[in-house]
């Protein structure tokens, strides 16, 4: 069984400060997993993938996430917050014991000028 | 633009219409979905094709009936629906390479169709 904790349902920065999205996963099998960001009245757009390859994860938008096996989690951060950034973030589990994904609940981040 | 283009991208519709969401990838995929996106709920799969085969369906009420006519196309088909349908409709796409293998790809989600139910 697979599943994912998004453990904020929304995270406030200002301008140029670091931004910390927090996911933990659950998965029978090893997983992989996924961030997506969603604008407002847009779908969702894969930010980055890990798929048992190197634990650090660079994606797009200077966005970047980090495997820890041990921690079973996959934060998302970013060094710098641009206003652009503000969006729903998901988290995103999938293993080979379900190959449907699981969603997590979203995070909605706030970016403040 | 994804990939995934969905039409159209905002529907009104009564309670006694008929009406139906397209959807079209273009990027060789042979998975296609449905979801559901109410506010404040989780996503919500509805239905899965696999190679235009229809793979799982998620417990939906027979008032939402999908269509798969090629691996490039999925349709929605409308009808009798409830104030509580309004919802944001995704479709997405992926390269499912069969049970355990489509994991590593992610999906291409198309804009979505905003539905109203009035």
């Amino acid at each position: 069984a697979q599943s994912v904790t998004q453990l904020d349902s929304h995270v406030s920065v200002s301008e140029g400060t670091p931004v910390l999205l927090r996911c933990n996963y659950s998965s029978s099998y090893s997983p992989s997993l996924f961030w997506y960001v969603q604008h407002p009245n847009k779908g969702l757009q894969l930010l980055l993938k890990y798929t048992s390859a190197a634990t650090l994860v660079k994606g797009i938008n200077g966005f970047e996430a980090e495997f820890k096996k041990s921690e079973t989690s996959f934060h998302l951060t970013k060094p710098s917050a641009h206003m652009s950034d503000a969006a729903e973030y998901f988290c995103v589990v999938s293993d080979a014991g379900s190959y449907i994904p699981t969603f997590g609940r979203g995070t909605s981040l706030i970016v403040h000028p | 633009e994804t990939g995934v283009t969905q039409t159209p991208r905002h529907l009104v519709m009564g309670m006694t219409n008929k009406k139906s969401l397209k959807c079209e990838q273009h990027l060789g995929h042979n998975a296609m979905y449905w979801y559901k996106q109410s506010a404040k709920k989780p996503l919500e799969l509805m239905f899965v094709y696999n190679f235009k085969e229809q793979t799982e369906n998620n417990s939906v009420p027979s008032r939402f009936s999908p269509e798969c006519p090629n691996s490039s196309h999925l349709f929605l088909h409308l009808h009798t629906l409830q104030p509580e349908d309004s919802a944001l409709y995704l479709c997405a796409s992926s390269q499912d390479m069969g049970r355990g293998r489509s994991s590593n790809y992610g999906y291409t989600f198309g804009s979505g169709t905003r539905l109203t139910v009035v």
